[in-house]
């Protein structure tokens, strides 16, 4: 089992350009979380997927920001126009199901993709 | 807001010292608490994690301990090694959902 892979792992954009971040979950995981990282912050949450569906985005930004999870293929967020204020490491992590008493199932972090806004 | 709040910010120990970092969250429903260690450009690795239902939880040289009533939980690290250096996140959530609300993180520094 590979893990979590994003790709790539580092990315360099500038200003007005689009962003593509991919996350491949690991083997046999459905549920994907993407989390910001600030240079010298904290993860923040963005947004919760399953398979073809948008669970929890309370964390996205309003504009600019999208998160999709096909069927097939990885899980895509895009960020469009890009700012300054997007460089950052965004982190996604993957589970094989909803964490409930019963399971004890961490969700594992991919390496992280370092997006860097020129 | 769901808040998680995490001191101190950075700590250093001399090597075979205690280190110990502190969180606090907002959220009464939260009943699972991971602790995460972060080295330079790397993914965070799960380290130790606690449930709602247990009030300490011990893994050789880390413990953790949670006060629920009190909405505190605590990393402890005893006899610190350099390799214990890196940035520490404690974490909060709440069932059926792997949704972190992070702390803002300890840099911890063991010094040789």
């Amino acid at each position: 089992n590979a893990g979590v892979m994003q790709n790539p792992r580092h990315l360099v954009r500038r200003r007005g350009q689009e962003a593509r971040l991919r996350c491949s979950p690991m083997k046999g995981h459905s549920h994907v979380y993407w989390y910001r990282q600030l240079p010298e912050e904290g993860l923040k949450f963005m947004v919760y997927l399953q398979k073809e569906n948008i669970i929890d985005e309370s964390g996205m930004p309003k504009e600019r920001f999208s998160a999709e999870f096909p069927k097939e293929g990885p899980s895509i967020l895009r960020i469009q126009q890009v700012v300054r204020g997007d460089s950052a490491a965004y982190f996604c992590a993957s589970s094989p199901f909803l964490r409930d008493r019963g399971r004890n199932a961490e969700a594992f972090f991919g390496q992280g993709t370092r997006l860097t806004v020129v | 807001g769901e808040n998680v709040e995490q001191h101190p910010s950075t700590l250093s120990v001399q090597e075979g010292d205690s280190a110990v970092i502190k969180c606090t969250y907002s959220d009464s429903a939260s009943n699972y608490f991971p602790w995460y260690k972060q080295e330079l450009g790397k993914r965070p690795q799960l380290i130790i994690d606690i449930r709602s239902n247990v009030g300490e939880k011990k893994d050789q040289r880390i413990a953790v301990t949670l006060n629920k009533t009190a909405k505190h939980f605590s990393l402890h690290i005893t006899e610190t090694q350099p390799e214990d250096s890196a940035v520490y996140f404690c974490a909060a959530s709440k069932s059926g959902t792997y949704k972190y609300i992070f702390g803002t993180g300890t840099r911890l520094k063991v010094l040789a």
